[in-house]
């Protein structure tokens, strides 16, 4: 368990409205990052964070920032949702202590835009 | 650039019987790779990973892999699968950098 949590769970919004996921972690990795997950498309990065204030796009950025300002929490913003964004929305730390490189994912968002 | 490719979309197979759900990719460097699995209504969990060392790595509940560097090929393998194993799964690959790329995923459905 890599005491991640994600919050909301789910969520229902309208078109048009912001939206803010949290993830938050208790294990102070430095590496942290979103995806979203689609049919058909596996899991996408949308943006990740290296340490607090220091963030990078992914490969599917638009329409989406973050923001890091504590080690332990890293939040995704939908400034104006629209209906391609429903999806489900998984946050992952790297384990720093690790060689393999390899990332744990918390247990997702599902988000539904109208 | 890393890809990964997962040659099925989805893989049934009958209760007890062996099964082999693949996976290639394609780097210029080397990589890590890793196999994750998702539970329904689940997160990603890590199966197995391999950077080095034997070709064949040994995971969680019974899986293993074997790497295949010629073939540039990951494929996943339980001798015996059970009702519990329904699931879906990804490969996916690392480079020596801070991302992971995933495949598109499998959804290993077992017959009773």
């Amino acid at each position: 368990d890599a005491g991640i949590t994600q919050s909301p769970r789910h969520k229902v919004t309208e078109t048009g409205t912001p939206v803010t996921l949290r993830c938050h972690q208790t294990e102070n990795h430095r590496y942290m990052y979103w995806y979203r997950q689609d049919p058909g498309h596996g899991l996408r990065l949308i943006h990740y964070s290296y340490g607090v204030k220091d963030t990078d796009k992914g490969e599917v950025s638009d329409g989406y920032s973050v923001s890091r300002s504590k080690t332990e929490d890293f939040l995704l913003t939908l400034e104006s949702a629209t209906s391609s964004q429903t999806s489900v929305y998984f946050c992952a730390i790297k384990d720093s202590g690790s060689k393999y490189n390899e990332q744990f994912f918390g247990p997702g968002t599902r988000l539904t835009v109208l | 650039a890393q890809s990964v490719t997962q040659l099925d979309s989805q893989v049934p197979v009958f209760e007890e019987a062996p099964v082999e759900l693949r996976c290639n990719y394609s780097s210029s460097v080397s990589v890590y790779l890793f196999w994750y699995v998702q539970y329904p209504n689940q997160g990603l969990q890590l199966l197995l990973k391999y950077l080095s060392g034997s070709t064949l790595v040994k995971g969680i509940n019974g899986f293993e892999a074997e790497f295949n560097k010629s073939q540039t090929s990951f494929h996943l393998r339980k001798p015996s699968v059970h009702i519990s194993d329904t699931a879906e799964y990804f490969c996916a690959v690392s480079a020596l950098d801070d991302k992971i790329i995933f495949g598109k995923g499998t959804r290993l459905h077992i017959l009773p």
